[in-house]
């Protein structure tokens, strides 16, 4: 099955700073990459996704950039604000075909600390 | 709020115990996914329904089982419950078909067995 590695498992910036979490991916048919902040007590909320047949994704201060070869796949945030402190999972799953697709594979989470 | 709702919010129960959560999903959407999230073991995919059917199995203990309903609402049902079964439980849903689309979670259900 899928195995999702996420690093790091902290991250501690400045307010302003950029911040990158890195993910790996082991099953080469993966081909649909969901990022979820989840607040403290809170629901997983999707902040941005990204599809196999595109190499990046942005989304005002977030993107998203995937390298399919070396099946990685990385959370860029610019200018991060105290709000942004969270902890942030990468996911990965089929879009379709077999028994697997739409089952999410969550990495451990990185916990964000952005300091005012 | 992402329409996916989740009852109840807390549940407390003794180990041995059985509980029943339920998740009805946003409107319109046909598949629910049911996910375990603790400390040590992270976010962890249980079962997907797709519209009344059993789509895929995680790594889901026989204790538990689950079911989704004609009207789409689901309910996970966890029984000869264990201390090690304190989690947070989150539905999520999506709009489901051939293709898997975004999930949205629900606020979860915690919860802690005694």
């Amino acid at each position: 099955g899928e195995n999702v590695e996420q690093h790091p498992s902290t991250l501690s910036v400045q307010e302003g700073d950029s911040a990158v979490i890195k993910c790996t991916y082991s099953d080469s048919a993966s081909n649909y990459f969901p990022w979820y902040k989840q607040e403290l007590g809170k629901r997983p909320q999707l902040i941005i996704d990204i599809r196999s047949n595109v190499g990046e994704k942005k989304d005002q201060r977030i993107a998203v950039t995937l390298n399919k070869t070396a099946k990685h796949f990385s959370l860029h945030i610019t200018e991060t604000q105290p709000e942004d402190s969270a902890v942030y999972f990468c996911a990965a799953t089929r879009l379709a075909g077999g028994t697997s697709y739409g089952k999410l594979t969550f990495g451990q989470g990185t916990i964000l600390t952005v300091h005012p | 709020d992402s329409g996916v709702t989740q009852t109840p919010k807390h549940l407390i129960t003794a180990t041995g115990q059985r509980v029943t959560l339920r998740c009805s999903p946003r409107s319109g959407d046909l598949s629910v996914y049911w996910y375990q999230q603790s400390l040590d073991q992270g976010l962890q995919f249980l079962i997907h329904y797709y519209n009344g059917e059993e789509r895929a199995k995680g790594n889901i203990l026989e204790r538990f089982s689950a079911q989704q309903f004609p009207d789409l609402h689901s309910e996970l049902n966890l029984s000869s419950l264990e201390l090690g079964d304190s989690a947070l439980y989150f539905c999520a849903s999506s709009v489901g078909g051939l293709a898997a689309n975004e999930q949205f979670f629900g606020p979860g259900t915690r919860l802690t067995v005694l």
